[in-house]
């Protein structure tokens, strides 16, 4: 199975900084890398697909890069919706779908 | 709007079975292929089976293959999991998922979620 870490674990941070989430897969996945933003108490939210196409309706200082085994999320300005823990997700080829431990982003 | 509403979660004993159902709306269910992921505060998110548009096709994942069986009814827009020889680490909460186009593996919207707790 495909190991997917992500890091940092937590961060903290403050609104309008600019923060970055690494993904990094076990093996090459391509570009089949996904993130999402989870808040307490809801469900997963699909924030990008495909490395670093963003789903509609998600604003654009949320922005993903990278291909094979490296992928970041970044967010330009953070504003206050934003505390919330994201999760990566790879879909190369076969199950299973692995998913990153999450990084949990709180207010500094 | 697509909607996804799960149920049937609850607290049961190690060993016991328990059947979720998910049901959908605002889409052409009988289309897409469907999945099930769950998350627990310490192993995070997992995904745990998917099944073709068709049910033709099933895949699990290593940790419930055996015990638990996905399914559909594309006459009645509803998605199950069968989940059997419940254990302890089966404690989750349970996601219905859809892709978020046809033959893709990136998953929204998820459903509310519906809680299973494997405890004596």
């Amino acid at each position: 199975d495909i190991q997917m870490t992500q890091s940092p674990s937590s961060l903290s941070a403050s609104v309008g900084d600019r923060v970055t989430i690494t993904c990094r897969a076990s093996q090459s996945i391509s570009r089949y890398l996904h993130w999402y933003q989870q808040k307490p108490g809801k469900a997963p939210k699909l924030l990008i697909f495909a490395a670093s196409t963003l789903q509609s309706g998600v604003p654009p200082r949320f922005s993903g890069s990278g291909s094979g085994t490296d992928f970041t999320l970044t967010i330009s300005s953070l504003q206050p919706e934003d505390f919330a823990t994201y999760f990566c997700q790879q879909s190369y080829i076969t199950p299973p779908y692995t998913f990153g431990q999450g990084t949990k982003l709180e207010i500094k | 709007q697509v909607q996804l509403v799960e149920s049937g979660g609850g607290v049961v004993q190690p060993g016991r079975s328990l059947r979720l159902s998910c049901a959908a709306s605002g889409f052409s269910f009988y289309t897409y292929d469907m999945h099930w992921v769950r998350q627990t505060p310490g192993t995070g998110l997992e995904w745990v089976a998917a099944i073709s548009y068709d049910g033709s096709d099933k895949y699990y994942a290593d940790s419930v293959k055996g015990r638990f069986t996905i399914s559909r009814d594309n006459s009645k827009d509803t998605l199950f999991l069968e989940m059997d020889s419940l254990r302890p680490e089966d404690t989750a909460m349970y996601y219905c998922v859809k892709p978020l186009r046809r033959g893709i593996k990136w998953f929204d919207p998820w459903g509310q979620g519906t809680l299973v707790t494997v405890s004596s």
